[in-house]
């Protein structure tokens, strides 16, 4: 069965700090990763996408993301934390065709 | 500015009643969706279209209905038979349809908050 995962529906970082949040997928095809934030009453904004090509894919606001097929994981990183990063977060996976597969989410909270 | 809209933002309904949500976007995209989001359970996929006069159900499409009669339209009507409506609605929409294998990501409206009293 394909499927995505996200490790942790709540993270805590302090301001600065690293973020990570993690995200497993299970596929018997080359998967499309995507990474989402979702800030409260509001719809999501894609912050990065892996389709092709390089493994290390940077997006927006300061994050970027690593294809690992050994692993098979997509974890989401930001050296420094902010403030404005406290958000819901997706991580979805695109098997084959156009039928989305969204994870659970993570909500991520930045700790002044 | 291209975008999704949905109306309204905030939904109340009573119990026993249909009410159909606004999705329409100008993008000129292919496919558009509709998501449900409950706390704790992510997204779930309601119905989709990839053209025209066309959709297929999604994971939980049991007492919701959707058209595509245009291009830019997708409206969702939460029946009286839906047994928890309650919940936030999210539209979205992708540029490919049935002619290519895609990998675009989906752009997504601001959500509906739906509320049954």
């Amino acid at each position: 069965a394909q499927s995505v995962t996200q490790l942790g529906s709540h993270v805590s970082v302090s301001e600065g700090a690293l973020v990570l949040l993690r995200c497993n997928y299970s596929s018997s095809v080359p998967p499309y990763l995507f990474w989402y934030v979702q800030y409260p009453n509001q719809g999501l904004q894609l912050l990065l996408k892996y389709t092709t090509g390089a493994t290390l894919v940077k997006g927006i606001n300061g994050f970027e993301a690593e294809f690992k097929k050994s692993e098979t994981s997509f974890h989401l990183t930001k050296p420094s934390a902010h403030m404005s990063d406290a958000a819901e977060y997706f991580c979805a996976f695109l098997p084959t065709g156009n039928q989305f597969y969204f994870g659970t989410g993570t909500s991520l909270t930045v700790i002044p | 500015d291209g975008g999704i809209t949905q109306s309204p933002k905030y939904l109340f309904r009573k119990e026993g009643q249909n009410v159909t949500l606004s999705c329409e976007q100008n993008l000129n995209h292919d496919a558009m969706y509709w998501y449900r989001q409950d706390p704790g359970q992510g997204l779930r996929l309601i119905y989709y279209s990839q053209i025209v006069n066309d959709f297929q159900k999604g994971d939980i499409a049991e007492g919701y209905s959707v058209s595509r009669e245009k291009k830019e339209s997708f409206p969702l009507t939460v029946t009286s038979a839906q047994k928890n409506p309650t919940a936030f609605y999210l539209c979205a929409s992708s540029p490919s349809g049935t002619s290519v294998v895609s990998y675009n990501e989906q752009f997504f409206g601001p959500g509906t908050r739906l509320t049954v009293l």
